[in-house]
């Protein structure tokens, strides 16, 4: 496609319940990255792929957080049990993972959890 | 956490150049500068990214002091489109690393 794509837009869920999110990279693009961002604050890395393996999940704040790219293509963010406090924008990023090439964003998720 | 250090808010007057500091005086040799701009409830968008020469593009100038320890991001002729959150960002391991960023307001 022509742009990041990431679904659903808005997610209202309960305390304790499981959510996906889902993103979908550029054509071609074999890094994929996801972030999280608070109000008022800079998006905040969580993990990045290159193809199907995570490369680096320094930033997973927990193990309720579960990120997965199957095909190296689309992925999925998984969180379990969630909190009030994982309420926020989950954005995602894709580029053709060179050293210096600059990332595409998508227009985020906004998970709110009640 | 984040190598760069930004004022948190800054004025332009619309047409006017519009200079964004940012301090990385931690920076290492290999690791490139980003800049990226933050439109309220967009994501993040790219602008300009270098490593140690001044670099240009449609869109901005990026300056890089000599000793690489800090940088100035220059919107030549600020419109009002361009009131965002800008991000000064140092690449560390293939990872963006984003800090609290310069909220710039353009003002007619």
């Amino acid at each position: 496609g022509a742009g990041v794509s990431q679904t659903p837009s808005n997610k209202v869920t309960e305390k304790g319940k499981y959510v996906e999110l889902r993103c979908d990279p550029i054509s071609g693009h074999t890094a994929l990255y996801w972030y999280r961002q608070s109000l008022g604050q800079g998006p905040e890395f969580l993990i990045y792929f290159q193809g199907t393996g995570a490369a680096d999940d320094s930033g997973l704040p927990n193990d309720r957080f579960f990120a997965v790219r199957p095909e190296g293509s689309v992925s999925t963010l998984k969180i379990q049990r969630t909190e009030r406090g994982d309420s926020a924008v989950y954005l995602c990023a894709s580029s053709f993972g060179g050293r210096t090439d600059g990332y595409t964003f998508g227009s985020g998720t906004r998970l709110t959890v009640v | 956490d984040a190598k760069t250090t930004q004022p948190p808010s800054m004025d332009c007057a619309e047409g006017r150049a519009a200079n964004l500091p940012c301090n990385h005086s931690t920076i290492s040799g290999n690791e490139y500068v980003y800049w990226y701009r933050q439109i309220h409830s967009q994501g993040p968008q790219y602008i300009i990214h270098g490593l140690k020469n001044n670099e240009t593009n449609e869109m901005a100038s990026l300056i890089i002091t000599e000793d690489r320890k800090s940088s100035t991001l220059i919107l030549p002729h600020a419109t009002l489109r361009d009131t965002a959150v800008y991000y000064c960002i140092v690449r560390v391991r293939g990872k963006l690393i984003f800090g609290q960023g310069t909220e710039l307001s353009v003002k007619p």
